[in-house]
């Protein structure tokens, strides 16, 4: 399987600074045929299902706040809300969706500081 | 607009079963893999089981192989998660979700609780 790694497990920044989590793959997550990064990226809230923010390791959402960017490659991949809002608190998860099983990172809980 | 409705989660004892179902609308069901996904208050989401569009093709977690089985009805717009000799490792807030590029709708899940 597959193995997705998030850094850090929580983090806690100030109103309108940036942060940024980190989610590191065991493979990588690049298919050749189409250059394109199988790497997802969600956000959840208590109480609800999570949320799709990021798709193709960069592409945002339908409805995602431009604030919230993702890059990276092959194995190191990077999630950033360039200026943190209220109402960005949650878990973030990533995903890999190269291979099944389908696995998640364990998650980064965003607070305000 | 894209709904998913799961059913069927409950209060179970070890060794029981039961059936979750998951309602598709506002979408062409029919074309979409469809994955259930279980998640532990606190803990990550992880995948359970995948069946492809017309139901022929289907895989498991290896901690679900030969418990679970996964359905569809295409005519019914539903997917079903057939969950057999449950076990309290089971106990989670089951989710169904389309596949498009990761997962771009969840249903708003249903508990099932598995305890003596």
């Amino acid at each position: 399987d597959i193995v997705v790694t998030q850094s850090p497990d929580s983090l806690a920044v100030s109103l309108g600074e940036r942060a940024t989590i980190n989610c590191k793959s065991s493979q990588s997550l690049l298919h050749s045929s189409h250059n394109k990064n199988y790497l997802a990226w969600y956000q959840q809230k208590p109480g609800q299902p999570p949320q799709l923010f990021i798709y193709w390791a960069s592409t945002r959402d339908s409805g995602v706040p431009d604030r919230f960017s993702g890059s990276g490659s092959g194995t190191d991949f990077t999630l950033t809300v360039s200026s943190v809002q209220a109402e960005d608190v949650a878990v973030y998860y990533c995903q890999q969706y190269y291979d099944t099983p389908y696995t998640f990172g364990q998650g980064t809980k965003l607070e305000i500081k | 607009e894209v709904h998913l409705v799961e059913s069927g989660g409950g209060l179970v004892q070890p060794g029981g079963s039961l059936r979750l179902s998951c309602a598709a609308s506002g979408f062409t069901f029919n074309i979409y893999w469809m994955h259930w996904v279980r998640q532990v208050p606190g803990k990550g989401p992880v995948w359970v089981s995948r069946i492809s569009t017309d139901g022929s093709s289907t895989s498991f977690a290896d901690s679900v192989k030969g418990r679970f089985t996964i359905s569809r009805d295409n005519a019914k717009n539903t997917v079903y998660l057939q969950m057999n000799s449950l076990r309290v490792e089971d106990t989670a807030v089951y989710y169904c979700a389309r596949v498009a590029a990761g997962y771009d709708y969840w249903g708003r899940g249903t508990q099932v609780t598995v305890s003596s």
